[in-house]
């Protein structure tokens, strides 16, 4: 069965350092996501992607986060200068059709920022 | 705002038995979906219901949808071991692309 894949499983960084998660959606779905979810927390949308632009995003979702999608496979969440309430772990999403329907995720990033 | 709101937060039940998790939400919704995670893994979709909906059923799933209360539940008959992870209900809260999330019921089924 196709699945999204995150890497790393784990990233390490120091505060102010720039972080990359990359994740490679199902091949033909079109909306893609990024969700987090802080230890013990709830799940929390950050931003959604589709045809090559940002559909929707959080108030979490400010100028130090961006999204892109480089090429045909990959879709990357750049934190710019992160924060320790960054540490968290990621997920990535996509679904095929109708967007906000049947998520398929990733297995996440657990970012940890010291 | 917070949104969806499961209980109870943890259940714990012999295998066998049923297990029943309730959701509420604040919003009107054009559908809501249940989602399963396992420790330290990423979330699975289990079942979608949508707001002109009342029941639904998927194998060993049974979800109700009431939308003049604002809730929903998820039965789960017959519980197995594998049945051991949290489950999450997630709403469109009219949004066309962003779920939003309950807090999560962690369910532990004893052999």
């Amino acid at each position: 069965e196709p699945e999204v894949t995150q890497t790393p499983s784990h990233q390490v960084t120091q505060m102010g350092q720039e972080v990359i998660l990359r994740c490679v959606p199902i091949s033909n779905h079109l909306y893609f996501y990024w969700y987090r979810q802080i230890l013990g927390q709830k799940v929390e949308f950050l931003v959604s992607f589709y045809n090559n632009e940002i559909s929707e995003k959080s108030e979490i979702f400010d100028d130090q986060f961006s999204v892109e999608r480089p090429d045909g496979s990959n879709f990357t969440l750049k934190i710019r200068s992160t924060k320790l309430e960054d540490s968290a772990m990621y997920f990535c999403a996509s679904s095929e059709m109708l967007a906000a329907e049947k998520l398929f995720f990733g297995s996440g990033t657990q970012l940890s920022v010291l | 705002s917070q949104q969806g709101e499961e209980d109870p937060q943890a259940l714990s039940i012999q295998e066998g038995e049923n297990a029943t998790m309730n959701c509420s939400y604040k919003t009107s919704i054009n559908n809501l979906q249940w989602y399963r995670q396992n420790s330290g893994r990423g979330l699975v979709h289990l079942i979608l219901i949508r707001s002109n909906e009342r029941e639904k059923h998927s194998g060993r799933l049974r979800v109700t949808l009431d939308t003049s209360k604002k809730s929903s539940s998820l039965l789960i008959t017959a519980s197995r071991a594998a049945d051991t992870a949290s489950y999450f209900c997630a709403t469109d809260g009219g949004s066309n692309y962003q779920l939003i999330w309950g807090a999560g019921t962690k369910l532990i089924i004893k052999p």
